[in-house]
């Protein structure tokens, strides 16, 4: 089994719909992240959590909320979809002061 | 803001032949750096990090240097490979914030 499984791998959505992309891990690490990568931007942090009670806003926020529901699991939420939320999503675990650990990826795309 | 410049955007090689990726970031205080690589349908994996402690880190056919006064930090792959194609990023990180600022990837392609 994957250390970091994020759920569903592929969603094709609405404007205005609202979705949740889930991850959850197995590493037993406290910080969490949400990334996102779209072509020639590379990976842009969305939101992060260093534990249960801890959320913090990355450089890409808005339109986008989290909730750490537990230590392995963190949700990312579009609210209300828009078509440049288009993307592909990574949710990654870490333990300081070392590597990130990045789960396979959900494909998004909003109509 | 913090920022990492990545260059080059893609990078054709011959198999045999070595690769470079430059990296430059920002953020003075920063202290690790890790580099990705990213194969096709999956999420980015370690391949290889460096801390601000050592200037220099080998690893097989892989090595990082990093200029902590220019703020530069480099991969090198040599003899490579066909499997070595993939999409590669660099990151950096410092200790309190834990954030990784990633660069926005080189497209490596090994001509066999």
């Amino acid at each position: 089994d994957a250390d970091v499984t994020q759920t569903p791998r592929n969603r094709i959505t609405k404007t205005g719909k609202r979705i949740m992309l889930e991850c959850s891990q197995t590493k037993g690490h406290d910080r969490m992240y949400w990334y996102r990568q779209d072509p020639g931007l590379g990976l842009r942090l969305i939101y992060y959590s260093f534990d249960v009670k801890d959320i913090n806003k990355g450089e890409i926020s808005d339109g986008y909320s989290v909730s750490r529901q537990a230590q392995a699991k963190f949700s990312l939420s579009l609210e209300s979809a828009i078509p440049n939320q288009t993307a592909l999503y990574f949710c990654a675990t870490s333990d300081p002061p070392g590597q990130a650990f990045f789960g396979q990826g959900t494909r998004l795309t909003v109509v | 803001g913090e920022n990492v410049e990545q260059h080059p955007s893609t990078l054709s090689v011959q198999e045999g032949d070595s690769a470079v990726i430059k990296c430059t970031y920002s953020d003075s205080a920063s202290n690790y750096f890790p580099w990705y690589k990213q194969e096709l349908g999956k999420g980015p994996q370690l391949i290889i990090d460096i801390r601000s402690n050592v200037g220099e880190k080998k690893d097989q056919r892989i090595a990082v240097t990093l200029n902590k006064t220019a703020k530069h930090f480099s991969l090198h792959i040599t003899e490579t490979q066909p499997e070595d194609s993939a999409v590669y990023f660099c990151a950096a990180s410092r200790t309190g914030t834990y954030k990784y600022i990633f660069g926005t990837g080189t497209r490596l392609k090994v001509l066999a």
